[in-house]
């Protein structure tokens, strides 16, 4: 079946401009995440959305930065006033639920959204 | 929130060797460990992960052991072949849904 789709696939925009990546999880899947990995780093966590639960927003690194979800299956990150320190490639993830702490299922990642931020 | 602290940052092997990647957490309540593979260019993949009340799992070339008392584990790849050049990350859950990663491995096998 289809994996999870992000577009655009790259994204470049003046410094000050508001971007918004979408991100296309697999059909089923109730958790989306999204990351961060900028050249030589891991992959950040910036936010988790689990069915129509209040998503878990720890990971955002600013007020710059938000997500939705909307109808439990497209997301949407915005990041508002880019800074060139925004500039990373952006991936999403889904898995089946997750319930707590005793179930855990994989995580499918999509190929990610570069952003350049100039 | 967990910690997770990956070494080495680059690894250099010959075709034939084995290679081990060493990860530390902070968190004791962590209780799942993924690692996953980042070919260049590519998304990560999973490629094997541990539950804290087992101690090793394996998966033809690929091992993982975990040592829940010194909060570490690890990651064994035995006989590489050049298609094991990659990223390799690994993860903790913090004992909640979310992963925090390590900031990865690269790599590469020689032919």
């Amino acid at each position: 079946g289809a994996g999870v789709s992000q577009s655009p696939s790259n994204k470049v925009t003046e410094k000050g401009k508001d971007v918004e990546l979408r991100c296309d999880p697999i059909s089923g899947h109730t958790a989306l995440y999204w990351y961060r990995q900028s050249l030589g780093q891991g992959l950040e966590f910036l936010i988790y959305f689990q069915g129509n639960s209040a998503p878990d927003k720890s990971g955002l690194p600013s007020d710059r930065f938000s997500a939705e979800r909307t109808g439990g299956s497209v997301s949407t990150l915005t990041i508002q006033r880019t800074q060139q320190e925004d500039s990373a490639v952006y991936l999403c993830a889904s898995s089946l639920r997750s319930t707590g702490t005793s179930i855990y299922n994989e995580q499918f990642f999509g190929p990610g959204t570069r952003l350049t931020v100039l | 929130g967990e910690n997770v602290e990956q070494h080495p940052s680059t690894l250099s092997v010959q075709e034939g060797d084995s290679a081990v990647i060493k990860c530390t957490y902070s968190d004791s309540a962590s209780n799942y460990f993924p690692w996953y593979k980042q070919e260049l260019g590519k998304r990560p993949q999973l490629i094997i992960d541990i539950r804290s009340n087992v101690g090793e799992k394996k998966d033809q070339r690929i091992a993982v052991t975990l040592n829940k008392t010194a909060k570490h584990f690890s990651l064994h790849i035995t006989e590489t072949q050049p298609e094991d050049s990659a990223v390799y990350f690994c993860a903790a859950n913090g004992g909640y849904s979310t992963l925090t990663f390590g900031k990865g491995t690269m790599l590469l096998v020689s032919p």
